[in-house]
């Protein structure tokens, strides 16, 4: 069964510093990563994806993702951080292959970057 | 482009009434998604639409949840009647194809059930 496990409920950063937002899952086969940010009282936004190829991809908002098959990993990265990045950010994960596009998202880390 | 719209934003109804949702996804995408969304949790997938087709209905429940999708563009999610436990985010979802395509949310119905 596919799964997703995000370890910290919540990743406080001061502004400036580099962030990371773990993330692992489970899946059989190459799988489809995403992450998603949603604000207070808003839907999910699209930041970024890995299908193939680099293993490191750019999304929105100067964040960056990094796919680990190794370590069946995708941190979620930004060099440095902004008040504004706070927000709650979730990733998922699909199988390749299936026949429906259904995603399975982990249970979030709320991101607090401190002034 | 216009996003994903939603309504009504926010629903408050006492358990056993029924409630309904609707969703009118981006322009010229195929496949359209309902999520709930549960206080704490992640978003759970209950009906996928292809078109005006199902393609996975598999974690809805089909005692009280109904949905459909007529003519493959607007859908309308209904809860007959209401639980407590109903109580959460209903987002809706679209995409322009099936397979590796993103999905994009709308901002979401927050349910209330007293």
């Amino acid at each position: 069964a596919q799964s997703v496990a995000q370890p910290e409920d919540q990743v406080n950063v001061a502004e400036g510093n580099p962030l990371t937002v773990k993330c692992t899952y489970s899946v059989s086969g190459n799988p489809y990563l995403f992450w998603y940010v949603q604000y207070p009282n808003r839907g999910l936004q699209f930041l970024l994806k890995y299908i193939t190829g680099d293993n490191l991809v750019k999304g929105s908002y100067g964040f960056e993702a990094e796919f680990n098959k190794s370590q069946t990993s995708f941190h979620l990265k930004k060099p440095s951080a902004l008040v504004s990045d706070s927000a709650l950010y979730f990733c998922a994960v699909r199988a390749r292959g299936g026949a429906t596009n259904k995603l399975i998202f982990g249970t979030g880390t709320l991101l607090a970057v401190q002034p | 482009e216009a996003g994903v719209a939603q309504s009504p934003r926010y629903k408050i109804i006492e358990k056993r009434q029924s409630v309904a949702f609707w969703c009118n996804p981006i322009s010229g995408h195929a496949t359209l998604y309902w999520y709930q969304q549960i206080l704490g949790q992640g978003p759970k997938l209950l009906i996928q639409f292809q078109n005006n087709g199902v393609v996975d209905d598999s974690q809805l429940p089909k005692d009280r949840f109904s949905a459909e999708r007529l003519k493959g563009v607007d859908s309308t999610l209904k809860i007959q009647p209401a639980k407590l436990e109903d109580s959460a985010v209903y987002l809706c979802a679209s995409s322009l194809e099936l397979r590796t395509d993103t999905q994009y949310f709308g901002p979401g119905t927050r349910l209330t059930v007293l």
